[in-house]
C-alpha cells in the first residue's frame, strides 16, 4: 500500500532553515507528483508547492517563492521540503501528500498524506 | 488567487441526522473541487474529487455536488466517526487553495 513517512518534529530559531523529509513506498516513486501542505495550529490548510520526482521540476505558491525549496532523491524515494528564513508564523504541521493521478494527468489533489511534521519556530 | 468560502463554520448535529456543507468559490472552478475530512491529530483524508466522485473506500453516505462557484458536501446520516472538520480545495488555478473549513460537531 502507498505510504508516506515524514521525519520527526523540529524546533528552530527565527531566521534559521528547516528541512523536512518524506519517504515514499508502495508505488513507483517517479510516477506521481508530491505536494507539500502546511497547517498552523488551529488553522486551515495551505498549499506550498509540488515537485515532479521524475524531472525534479517544481511549482511553488507565490507566497513561499524564494523561501521554499523542494528536492528529491530518487535513489531512496524521498522528497524534501526546505523552508528558510523562518519566522514565528511558520510554526505549523507540514504535510507531504501524493497526487493520486500519474504525472501526465496531474490531478492536483492529495491522496494519501504523510503523518505530518511539526515545525516550531521559537527564540 | 481563488478564494473558497465554507459555511457554516460550525455545524451542530446529532448522529443519524443529515449534514449539508457549503463551499463557494470567488470565481468558477468548473468541477475541479475536492473535499477532505480531518480528525484531531490526523492528516486530512480525501473524500470527494472533481465535485462528485467518491474517493476509494469512502462510504456512500458521503456525496458531493455542484459546479462553477457553488458546491455542497452531503453526509446522509451522520455516524460517530463523521464528526470532524471538512475542507474543500480547488485545482482549477494556481495556487491550489483550500476553504477555511467546517467543523461538524455533536449536538
Amino acid at each position: 500500500q502507498v505510504q508516506l513517512v515524514q521525519s520527526g518534529p523540529e524546533v528552530k530559531k527565527p531566521g534559521a532553515s528547516v528541512k523536512v523529509s518524506c519517504k515514499a513506498s508502495g508505488y513507483t516513486f517517479t510516477d506521481y507528483f508530491m505536494h507539500w501542505v502546511r497547517q498552523a495550529p488551529g488553522q486551515g490548510l495551505e498549499w506550498m508547492g509540488r515537485i515532479s520526482p521524475n524531472s525534479g521540476g517544481t511549482n511553488y505558491a507565490q507566497k513561499f517563492q524564494g523561501r521554499v525549496t523542494l528536492t528529491r532523491d530518487t535513489s531512496i524515494s524521498t522528497v524534501y521540503m526546505e523552508l528558510s528564513t523562518l519566522r514565528s508564523d511558520d510554526t505549523a504541521v507540514y504535510y507531504c501528500a501524493r497526487d493520486p493521478l500519474a504525472l501526465a494527468m496531474g490531478g492536483n489533489r492529495f491522496d494519501p498524506w504523510g503523518q505530518g511534521t511539526l515545525v516550531t519556530v521559537s527564540s | 488567487e481563488i478564494v473558497l468560502t465554507q459555511s457554516p463554520a460550525t455545524l451542530s448535529l446529532s448522529p443519524g441526522e443529515r449534514a449539508t456543507l457549503s463551499c463557494r468559490a470567488s470565481q468558477s472552478v468548473s468541477s475541479y473541487l475536492a473535499w477532505y475530512q480531518q480528525k484531531p491529530g490526523q492528516a486530512p483524508r480525501l473524500l470527494i474529487y472533481d465535485a462528485s466522485n467518491r474517493a476509494t473506500g469512502i462510504p456512500a453516505r458521503f456525496s458531493g455536488s455542484g459546479s462553477g462557484t457553488d458546491f455542497t458536501l452531503n453526509i446522509s446520516s451522520l455516524e460517530a466517526e463523521d464528526f470532524a472538520v471538512y475542507y474543500c480545495q480547488q485545482r482549477s488555478d494556481w495556487p491550489l487553495t483550500f476553504g477555511g473549513g467546517t467543523k461538524v460537531e455533536i449536538k
